[in-house]
């Protein structure tokens, strides 16, 4: 149990491009997702929280605006990177979490690979 | 500064060996957890510890989280191959309920058959 689809696991286009990518849980309502970027040898760096049914909560130096998310239902998240730009390429990852208790672990999606030409 | 650490970086091990990473952290862990990563995919749910002094194990892997809960480690008995990756510890720092994590950068494991 506890699957997390993310989709498309590579993109490549061209710069100005907008990217949407899509996260969903497929087998438990996700009552918060969470969005993360991955630089090569470094940690995991969350972007974004999103909640079910509220705006996202975005982290520090984060672009609201450049990395728009959606959390429509309580099984799909999308994050739109738009106008995108060279420096937009990254590794993104999207997890999943349900129920409101401590003893609920994120779950992962495959990750996006994304390249910006 | 880095608010979770990990060791060592990377690890090379004879298949058969026993082997151990470790994770430690300034602050109170309100949750520790474990999971593996292989390049350029998603991250896979090894093991949660909560409680201090806390030990889980599932199959030839081993986690525990210290009394202090400041410090997990994972064991890994007679490595195999297929437990080549990266081992990333995440944890809640914050106790404020977001139940967001903070990762460290990982370890690299491989295995030499």
């Amino acid at each position: 149990g506890a699957v997390v689809s993310q989709h498309p696991s590579r993109v490549i286009c061209k710069s100005g491009t907008s990217v949407k990518i899509e996260c969903r849980s497929l087998d438990f309502q996700a009552t918060t997702m969470f969005w993360y970027r991955q630089f090569p040898k470094k940690s995991l760096m969350l972007m974004a929280t999103s909640n079910e049914g509220s705006k996202a909560t975005y982290e520090q130096g984060v672009e609201k605006d450049k990395f728009l998310i959606n959390h429509a239902s309580l099984t799909l998240s999308t994050l739109t990177v738009t106008s995108a730009h060279p420096e937009d390429s990254s590794f993104y990852i999207c997890s999943a979490r349900g129920g409101r208790g401590r003893n609920q672990p994120q779950h992962f999606g495959d990750g996006t690979r994304l390249s910006i030409l | 500064s880095q608010e979770l650490e990990q060791s060592p970086q990377s690890l090379i091990v004879q298949e058969g060996k026993n082997l151990t990473i470790n994770c430690t952290s300034s602050k109170t862990l309100y949750g520790l957890y474990w999971y593996k990563q292989k390049y350029g995919e998603g991250l896979i749910f090894l093991m949660m510890l909560q409680k201090g002094g806390e030990e889980k194990s599932h199959e030839k892997i081993t986690a525990k989280l210290d009394e202090k809960k400041q410090q997990s480690s994972l064991h890994i008995t007679a490595s195999q191959p297929s437990h080549a990756g990266i081992y990333l510890c995440g944890a809640d720092v914050s106790g404020a309920g977001s139940y967001q994590l903070t990762f460290g950068k990982g370890t690299k494991l491989s295995v030499i058959p």
